[in-house]
């Protein structure tokens, strides 16, 4: 089975300043890994994923994570947050042996930009 | 569609009624999942249709839930019974058969109120 850890329910964050969301899991198997935003009042989007090859990858609207086997870690990244980055971001996990049809989530975490 | 659509956005039910939620995926995609969301919590995978089977169904709590989609498109999630611990939001998503992107295309939800 997987799990999933996102330890920070909710981060403030004026704009213009960086800003890391973190994200642990657990699996007995190889998986891959995601991040999937939520603005309000629209549906999850996928942020951006990692399926193999080069660790670090980036996403949509300047955001990038790290894969890193050792710590099952996968911390997403921005070097300059703006007020539209306002949303639930989650980080998902699915079995490398079942393809992506089964999704585990992160209880997510809140990103709350301030001018 | 331009999106995936969920009816209805919002139900509101009392306790040991039978409830019906649609979703119509985007056109051409032929895989099909149900999550559910709860309040607090990241969504948590129900089932999912490949064409008009449910090839993993292993996420529905009991027997009171069960979905459908017989021509391959439409689905119905169906929640016999219903009890307060059902509220949530029921999310539904698809996917081309046979992507290896791995990214899921979400609606926007259906939030079930049960009183």
């Amino acid at each position: 089975a997987q799990s999933v850890t996102q330890l920070d329910s909710q981060v403030p964050v004026f704009e213009e300043a960086p800003v890391e969301l973190r994200c642990n899991y657990s699996s007995s198997v190889s998986v891959y890994l995601f991040w999937y935003v939520q603005y309000p009042n629209q549906g999850l989007q996928l942020l951006l994923k990692y399926l193999s090859g080069s660790t670090l990858v980036k996403g949509i609207n300047g955001f990038e994570a790290e894969f890193n086997k050792s710590q099952t870690s996968f911390h997403l990244r921005k070097p300059s947050v703006h007020i539209s980055d306002t949303a639930e971001y989650f980080c998902a996990v699915s079995p490398m042996n079942t393809g992506f049809q089964k999704l585990v989530f992160g209880t997510g975490t809140r990103l709350l930009v301030s001018p | 569609g331009a999106g995936v659509s969920q009816t209805p956005s919002n139900k509101v039910t009392e306790k040991g009624k039978y409830v019906e939620l649609r979703c119509d995926p985007i056109s051409g995609h032929t895989a099909l999942y149900w999550y559910r969301q709860s309040l607090g919590q990241g969504p948590e995978f129900l089932i999912y249709f490949q064409g008009t089977g449910a090839a993993d169904d292993s996420g529905l709590p009991n027997d009171r839930f069960f979905a459908v989609r017989p021509e391959g498109s439409v689905s119905t999630l169906k929640i016999q019974r219903t009890e307060r611990g059902d509220s949530a939001v029921y999310l539904c998503a698809s996917s081309l058969q046979g992507s290896h992107t791995g990214e899921l295309f979400f609606g926007e939800g259906s939030r079930l109120t049960v009183l």
